[in-house]
């Protein structure tokens, strides 16, 4: 099994769809989790951290159940300037640092 | 605001030369590290350091030299291209004690090896 293993997609929903994606990982004692959003031929960036159940930012809604260990992204009320890649990520053991990325999801919006 | 700074953006290569791809960064972050991203693989760790003078390897190393001779640079070294080190390479740094999880990312490097 793979470390983070994410459905690579693409989601193609209208504007104001609510979408989710799914993040599945292997190391049970993996305390800290986060989403990347990278658009098209950029660079990855910091999106939301996930350190207990679940995290709220605005649109954007991350949930974390340890006991089947996966973790979500909700997007609700998609914009178009949500269209990206987004990627699950999960530290390494002991460390917040060296990062183990997912393949990513690509989500696309259009009108 | 420099951040990250990578340089070259884009380098072709022939199978068998050897090339460093620069990194450097302005933020006196103590960790930096290197992933290069494949289609459909997202990103791997090539080699990561904690500080000056201190590196280590990550998941996908060989082919790869680095070195940590001041905070600010981070060099890959490239020995011997290969077409199997044809990909997209980013470098990264973050605070040591930062627990939010994020890396700050150079803008990329696109590698082709013939």
């Amino acid at each position: 099994r793979k470390e983070v293993e994410q459905d690579p997609g693409p989601f193609n929903v209208p504007e104001g769809a609510t979408v989710a994606f799914n993040c599945t990982y292997s190391n049970s004692a993996s305390q800290s989790f986060f989403w990347y959003r990278q658009d098209c031929r950029k660079e990855p960036k910091l999106l939301m951290s996930v350190y207990s159940s679940g995290n709220e930012d605005g649109r954007f809604t991350a949930q974390l159940n340890r006991a089947s260990q996966y973790i979500s992204l909700l997007i609700r009320d998609s914009k178009l300037s949500d269209s990206a890649t987004y990627l699950c990520v999960v530290p390494f053991s002991g460390g917040y640092n060296k990062l183990i990325f997912g393949a990513g999801t690509r989500l696309a919006v259009h009108p | 605001n420099a951040g990250v700074t990578q340089t070259p953006k884009f380098q072709v290569l022939k199978t068998g030369q050897s090339m460093t791809l620069q990194c450097a960064q302005d933020m006196n972050h103590e960790y930096m590290s290197w992933y290069r991203q494949d289609p459909g693989m997202g990103l791997r760790l090539i080699h990561y350091s904690v500080g000056a003078g201190i590196t280590d390897q990550g998941e996908v190393p060989n082919g790869y030299n680095v070195s940590r001779s001041t905070t600010e640079d981070f060099p890959l070294r490239l020995l011997s291209a290969a077409p199997s080190q044809t990909s997209v390479y980013f470098c990264a740094s973050s605070s040591a004690g930062d627990r939010t999880g994020e890396l700050f990312f150079g803008e990329g490097s696109r590698l082709t090896v013939l």
